[in-house]
């Protein structure tokens, strides 16, 4: 089935302790991006990546770190994670964005508490 | 910088009704539009895409247009149901580096 897969679904942790959040596809997409959502403020692109050993940052990347080693791979890293980084966190990939008939796939999201 | 909006933020309907979503951009320039639903704690799902050269899509009991030069979609649900209570979230892709902005999205409750 294809998919876009992310780990964990819940995450409990303290300020301070690095984390990563995993994320696969395994549809042979080009493009991958890490998004949050928060309560009135949306979607927010955190950082994406066109292809492999190519990553950018989105409009939130303060505090966050990414890469694309694989092209099916595309971890997301907080270093020392704060309480303001608490939320819900969504991998998505697709074939190409630019790509004129490209629909977005995304994972089941990471809701995650940083006390 | 592209802006998306959906207004209103939230809808009731009596199920059987068709209903119309809105959604608007600044930025014509797109090279699509999706429609996408977004259910309680859940990820996003892509219900339909627009070419920048189309008009419409249609899936289903759902159409979706575009008109890009007045910046506008609609997405059109017909006789809707109570599964169809979910967020309805637009986003349109433009720019060199193919960027996606989403709207805060509408939340729609079908009521039995």
């Amino acid at each position: 089935e294809a998919q876009v897969t992310q780990n964990p679904r819940y995450l409990i942790t303290v300020t301070g302790k690095k984390l990563t959040v995993t994320c696969s596809q395994n549809m042979n997409h080009e493009y991958m991006s890490w998004y949050r959502q928060d309560p009135g403020l949306g979607l927010r692109q955190i950082y994406y990546s066109m292809n492999v050993e190519v990553t950018d940052k989105g409009d939130v990347p303060e505090g966050y770190k990414v890469s694309r080693k694989e092209k099916r791979n595309f971890p997301l890293i907080l270093e020392s994670p704060s309480p303001n980084q608490t939320s819900l966190y969504f991998c998505a990939s697709s074939l190409y964005p630019g790509s004129y008939n490209s629909p977005l796939h995304f994972g089941n999201g990471t809701r995650l508490t940083v006390t | 910088k592209q802006e998306v909006t959906q207004i209103p933020a939230a809808l009731s309907v009596p199920e059987g009704e068709n209903l119309v979503l809105n959604c608007s951009f600044t930025d014509s320039a797109i090279y699509n539009l999706q429609w996408f639903r977004q259910d309680p704690g859940k990820g996003l799902t892509s219900l339909l895409l627009i070419q920048s050269s189309q008009r419409e899509q249609t899936s289903g009991r759902l159409n979706a247009s575009l008109d890009k030069s007045s910046g506008r979609s609609t997405l059109y649900i017909a006789a809707s149901q109570p599964g169809d209570s979910a967020t309805y979230l637009c986003a349109v892709t433009t720019g060199a580096n193919s960027k996606l902005t989403f709207g805060k999205g509408i939340t729609l409750s079908v009521r039995p």
